[in-house]
């Protein structure tokens, strides 16, 4: 069975410094893998897309690297801000044809001051 | 400005009754899917439509109905038969043939039971 799992569940860090965000998985066969970022209340909000060919990704102060090969990824957030407060799921397509999505349960980040 | 539109924001059903969630998108995406997202789990897919007039069954899909009329519109309709409703309901949409640029997902709805 496709397996998406992510560490820590939840993570509280001060205001201004950096955090890494695990995920592993068990998909197969992969396409891609993505990271959201969802508000309390809202729809989730794409960060980066990683196919397998693809190591590192950054959308700003966000960088995703993927080990294909390890079947792990990992969020980093550089200088964290107020607003980074939200949940980060990710998630990995399966290839083939099939674009079945499989969603980790995700990471509750809080920033505090 | 292009997206995909859910409403009501909130929801509230009382037992035995029927209600419809209502999702458009002006993305001119082909495929629409819905999920529902429960505390401390991952997104869990319903239903999902690739074309007009065609739809299938996700994981979930006791006590749900859909229809694809329109390309842009995609309505949920929660019944009486799903026994535990309450939950955060999200639309998404994607273009099809083009997987790697992603999901275009809506702001949700909250469905409370009452």
């Amino acid at each position: 069975k496709n397996q998406v799992e992510q560490s820590p569940q939840s993570l509280i860090i001060l205001e201004g410094k950096n955090c890494t965000l695990q995920c592993n998985y068990t998909v197969s066969p992969f396409s891609n893998l993505r990271w959201y970022k969802q508000d309390t209340g809202r729809g989730p909000v794409s960060l980066t897309i990683m196919t397998f060919s693809e190591n590192t990704k950054s959308n700003g102060r966000y960088t995703a690297t993927l080990d294909a090969d390890t079947k792990q990824s990992s969020l980093h957030i550089t200088a964290s801000q107020l607003s980074d407060s939200a949940s980060y799921i990710c998630v990995v397509a399966e290839g083939a044809g099939s674009y079945q999505l499989t969603f980790g349960k995700g990471t509750k980040l809080s920033v505090i001051p | 400005d292009g997206g995909i539109t859910q409403s009501p924001k909130y929801l509230f059903r009382k037992e035995g009754q029927n209600v419809t969630l209502s999702c458009e998108q002006n993305l001119n995406h082909d495929a629409m899917y819905w999920y529902r997202q429960d505390p401390g789990q991952g997104l869990r897919l319903i239903y999902y439509s690739q074309i007009v007039n065609d739809f299938q069954k996700g994981d979930i899909a006791e006590g749900y109905s859909v229809s694809r009329e329109k390309k842009e519109s995609f309505p949920l309709t929660v019944t009486s038969a799903q026994k535990n409703p309450t939950a955060f309901y999200l639309c998404a949409s994607r273009l099809t043939g083009v997987d790697y640029y992603g999901y275009t997902f809506g702001s949700g709805t909250r469905l409370t039971v009452v």
